[in-house]
Protein backbone atom coordinates (compact mmCIF):
# COMPACT_ATOMS: atom_id res chain seq x y z
CA UNK A 1 0.00 0.00 0.00
CA UNK A 2 0.66 4.12 -0.18
CA UNK A 3 3.23 5.32 2.53
CA UNK A 4 3.23 8.50 2.67
CA UNK A 5 6.62 10.63 4.70
CA UNK A 6 6.38 13.86 6.30
CA UNK A 7 9.39 16.18 7.57
CA UNK A 8 10.10 17.75 9.63
CA UNK A 9 7.85 16.52 12.64
CA UNK A 10 8.40 20.39 14.59
CA UNK A 11 9.54 23.64 12.79
CA UNK A 12 10.04 26.92 14.05
CA UNK A 13 9.57 29.76 12.12
CA UNK A 14 9.85 33.93 13.43
CA UNK A 15 7.09 35.47 12.05
CA UNK A 16 6.80 36.94 8.73
CA UNK A 17 9.30 34.43 7.32
CA UNK A 18 8.70 31.07 4.86
CA UNK A 19 8.12 27.92 6.21
CA UNK A 20 8.48 24.56 3.63
CA UNK A 21 7.24 21.30 4.17
CA UNK A 22 8.34 18.20 2.53
CA UNK A 23 6.10 14.95 1.97
CA UNK A 24 7.00 11.53 0.28
CA UNK A 25 5.18 9.19 -1.25
CA UNK A 26 5.68 5.44 -2.55
CA UNK A 27 2.75 4.71 -4.64
CA UNK A 28 3.14 6.26 -8.52
CA UNK A 29 -0.39 5.79 -9.28
CA UNK A 30 -1.11 8.33 -6.31
CA UNK A 31 -2.64 11.15 -8.23
CA UNK A 32 -4.50 13.34 -5.21
CA UNK A 33 -2.05 15.17 -2.52
CA UNK A 34 -4.29 17.61 -0.39
CA UNK A 35 -3.03 19.01 2.81
CA UNK A 36 -4.95 19.71 5.87
CA UNK A 37 -4.21 22.05 9.01
CA UNK A 38 -5.25 20.70 12.79
CA UNK A 39 -5.37 23.11 15.60
CA UNK A 40 -5.69 21.57 18.94
CA UNK A 41 -8.77 19.84 20.11
CA UNK A 42 -10.43 20.49 16.09
CA UNK A 43 -10.61 18.64 13.24
CA UNK A 44 -8.20 18.57 10.32
CA UNK A 45 -9.00 21.43 7.84
CA UNK A 46 -8.63 21.25 4.01
CA UNK A 47 -6.04 23.93 3.42
CA UNK A 48 -4.74 23.45 -0.12
CA UNK A 49 -4.52 20.12 -2.70
CA UNK A 50 -3.08 18.87 -6.19
CA UNK A 51 -3.87 16.37 -8.27
CA UNK A 52 -1.38 14.99 -10.49
CA UNK A 53 -1.43 16.65 -13.39
CA UNK A 54 -0.61 19.75 -11.89
CA UNK A 55 3.24 20.79 -10.79
CA UNK A 56 2.08 23.71 -8.40
CA UNK A 57 -1.07 25.45 -7.06
CA UNK A 58 -1.47 28.72 -5.45
CA UNK A 59 -3.68 30.45 -2.96
CA UNK A 60 -2.80 33.71 -1.07
CA UNK A 61 0.38 32.82 0.98
CA UNK A 62 0.26 29.17 0.79
CA UNK A 63 1.52 27.03 -2.58
CA UNK A 64 2.04 23.58 -3.08
CA UNK A 65 4.72 21.77 -5.59
CA UNK A 66 4.23 18.20 -6.34
CA UNK A 67 7.36 16.23 -8.48
CA UNK A 68 5.99 13.28 -9.62
CA UNK A 69 9.52 12.08 -10.92
CA UNK A 70 11.25 11.98 -7.32
CA UNK A 71 6.94 11.16 -5.70
CA UNK A 72 7.42 14.14 -3.48
CA UNK A 73 5.02 17.58 -2.93
CA UNK A 74 5.40 20.41 -0.35
CA UNK A 75 3.79 23.00 1.55
CA UNK A 76 5.11 26.61 1.48
CA UNK A 77 3.53 29.37 3.35
CA UNK A 78 5.02 32.54 3.20
CA UNK A 79 5.06 35.42 5.83
CA UNK A 80 4.02 33.92 8.71
CA UNK A 81 1.45 34.83 10.67
CA UNK A 82 0.60 33.48 14.60
CA UNK A 83 -2.54 32.15 13.32
CA UNK A 84 -0.79 29.71 11.11
CA UNK A 85 0.82 28.14 13.98
CA UNK A 86 -0.76 24.29 13.96
CA UNK A 87 -0.05 20.98 13.17
CA UNK A 88 0.05 20.53 8.82
CA UNK A 89 -0.89 16.83 7.66
CA UNK A 90 0.37 15.72 4.11
CA UNK A 91 -1.92 12.78 2.35
CA UNK A 92 -2.17 11.24 -0.71
CA UNK A 93 -4.42 9.21 -2.56
CA UNK A 94 -3.85 6.26 -4.21
CA UNK A 95 -5.37 5.23 -7.69
CA UNK A 96 -7.98 2.89 -8.27
CA UNK A 97 -11.13 1.82 -5.82
CA UNK A 98 -9.34 2.15 -2.34
CA UNK A 99 -10.09 5.30 -1.70
CA UNK A 100 -9.14 7.06 1.35
CA UNK A 101 -6.34 9.46 1.87
CA UNK A 102 -2.88 8.04 3.89
CA UNK A 103 -1.65 10.56 5.97
CA UNK A 104 1.88 11.41 7.02
CA UNK A 105 2.94 11.78 10.92
CA UNK A 106 2.30 15.68 10.77
CA UNK A 107 4.46 18.92 11.01
CA UNK A 108 3.95 20.91 13.96
CA UNK A 109 4.89 24.51 12.54
CA UNK A 110 5.63 27.42 15.63
CA UNK A 111 5.53 30.60 14.48
CA UNK A 112 7.53 32.73 16.92
CA UNK A 113 6.66 35.97 17.56
CA UNK B 1 -26.92 22.49 7.19
CA UNK B 2 -24.75 20.87 9.80
CA UNK B 3 -22.35 18.85 7.57
CA UNK B 4 -20.90 16.12 8.91
CA UNK B 5 -21.39 15.25 12.78
CA UNK B 6 -20.55 12.31 14.71
CA UNK B 7 -21.82 11.07 18.53
CA UNK B 8 -20.41 10.77 21.52
CA UNK B 9 -18.19 13.65 21.72
CA UNK B 10 -16.16 11.25 24.17
CA UNK B 11 -16.77 7.99 25.45
CA UNK B 12 -14.86 5.68 28.52
CA UNK B 13 -15.53 2.39 27.86
CA UNK B 14 -14.69 -1.43 29.84
CA UNK B 15 -12.32 -3.37 27.59
CA UNK B 16 -14.99 -6.18 26.37
CA UNK B 17 -18.03 -3.98 25.98
CA UNK B 18 -19.62 -3.19 22.57
CA UNK B 19 -19.68 0.65 21.09
CA UNK B 20 -21.09 2.05 17.94
CA UNK B 21 -19.68 5.27 16.85
CA UNK B 22 -22.34 7.28 14.53
CA UNK B 23 -21.06 9.14 12.09
CA UNK B 24 -23.95 11.57 9.61
CA UNK B 25 -23.49 13.97 6.70
CA UNK B 26 -26.36 15.82 5.01
CA UNK B 27 -24.42 16.72 2.31
CA UNK B 28 -25.45 13.59 -0.12
CA UNK B 29 -22.18 12.76 -0.58
CA UNK B 30 -21.17 9.21 -2.13
CA UNK B 31 -18.06 7.89 0.18
CA UNK B 32 -17.33 8.09 3.67
CA UNK B 33 -14.54 7.39 5.61
CA UNK B 34 -13.45 6.37 9.56
CA UNK B 35 -10.15 6.98 10.85
CA UNK B 36 -7.88 7.09 13.95
CA UNK B 37 -5.90 9.57 15.24
CA UNK B 38 -3.50 8.43 17.72
CA UNK B 39 -0.73 10.63 19.19
CA UNK B 40 2.59 10.52 16.51
CA UNK B 41 0.97 8.42 14.09
CA UNK B 42 -1.30 10.84 12.41
CA UNK B 43 -4.38 9.38 11.00
CA UNK B 44 -4.90 6.08 9.60
CA UNK B 45 -7.90 4.92 7.66
CA UNK B 46 -10.05 1.88 9.09
CA UNK B 47 -12.59 1.43 6.72
CA UNK B 48 -14.04 3.30 3.81
CA UNK B 49 -17.38 3.29 1.77
CA UNK B 50 -17.49 4.20 -1.68
CA UNK B 51 -21.33 4.11 -2.35
CA UNK B 52 -24.33 3.12 -0.15
CA UNK B 53 -24.00 -0.91 -0.17
CA UNK B 54 -20.32 -1.11 -0.36
CA UNK B 55 -17.38 -0.83 2.52
CA UNK B 56 -13.59 -1.42 2.25
CA UNK B 57 -11.12 -2.13 4.71
CA UNK B 58 -8.05 0.56 5.12
CA UNK B 59 -5.07 0.70 7.11
CA UNK B 60 -5.91 -0.93 10.24
CA UNK B 61 -9.62 -2.69 10.22
CA UNK B 62 -8.74 -5.18 12.70
CA UNK B 63 -11.41 -5.03 15.53
CA UNK B 64 -13.84 -2.88 13.75
CA UNK B 65 -16.73 -2.91 11.40
CA UNK B 66 -18.80 -0.65 9.47
CA UNK B 67 -22.06 -0.90 7.27
CA UNK B 68 -23.25 1.67 4.53
CA UNK B 69 -27.00 0.99 4.99
CA UNK B 70 -27.89 4.31 3.23
CA UNK B 71 -25.96 7.73 1.31
CA UNK B 72 -26.25 9.21 5.03
CA UNK B 73 -24.89 7.43 8.03
CA UNK B 74 -21.96 5.35 8.46
CA UNK B 75 -21.87 3.95 11.89
CA UNK B 76 -18.08 2.37 13.03
CA UNK B 77 -18.52 -0.60 15.39
CA UNK B 78 -16.54 -2.20 18.10
CA UNK B 79 -17.40 -5.80 18.99
CA UNK B 80 -15.42 -5.96 22.17
CA UNK B 81 -13.11 -2.92 22.73
CA UNK B 82 -9.77 -2.92 24.00
CA UNK B 83 -6.93 -0.44 25.42
CA UNK B 84 -5.13 -0.23 22.07
CA UNK B 85 -8.42 1.28 20.91
CA UNK B 86 -8.04 4.05 22.72
CA UNK B 87 -8.10 7.23 20.05
CA UNK B 88 -9.84 10.01 18.63
CA UNK B 89 -11.85 8.66 15.93
CA UNK B 90 -13.00 10.97 12.70
CA UNK B 91 -15.01 10.34 10.38
CA UNK B 92 -15.02 12.25 6.96
CA UNK B 93 -17.25 12.44 3.72
CA UNK B 94 -16.23 13.30 0.16
CA UNK B 95 -18.41 13.74 -2.89
CA UNK B 96 -16.20 11.65 -5.30
CA UNK B 97 -18.38 12.80 -8.70
CA UNK B 98 -17.12 15.34 -11.11
CA UNK B 99 -13.91 15.53 -9.73
CA UNK B 100 -14.84 16.53 -6.13
CA UNK B 101 -12.00 14.94 -3.81
CA UNK B 102 -11.88 16.98 -1.21
CA UNK B 103 -12.64 15.24 2.05
CA UNK B 104 -14.48 16.77 4.93
CA UNK B 105 -13.85 15.62 8.58
CA UNK B 106 -16.70 15.50 11.21
CA UNK B 107 -15.48 16.91 14.80
CA UNK B 108 -14.35 13.44 15.78
CA UNK B 109 -14.80 11.37 18.79
CA UNK B 110 -12.64 10.73 21.83
CA UNK B 111 -12.93 7.31 23.18
CA UNK B 112 -11.21 5.43 25.79
CA UNK B 113 -10.85 1.95 26.54
CA UNK B 114 -9.56 0.75 30.19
Amino acid sequence: GENVEQHPSTLSVQEGDSAVIKCTYSDSASNYFPWYKQELGKRPQLIIDIRSNVGEKKDQRIAVTLNKTAKHFSLHITETQPEDSAVYFCAARSGGGADGLTFGKGTHLIIQP
Amino acid sequence: IAGITQAPTSQILAAGRRMTLRCTQDMRHNAMYWYRQDLGLGLRLIHYSNTAGTTGKGEVPDGYSVSRANTDDFPLTLASAVPSQTSVYFCASSARTGGADTQYFGPGTRLTVL
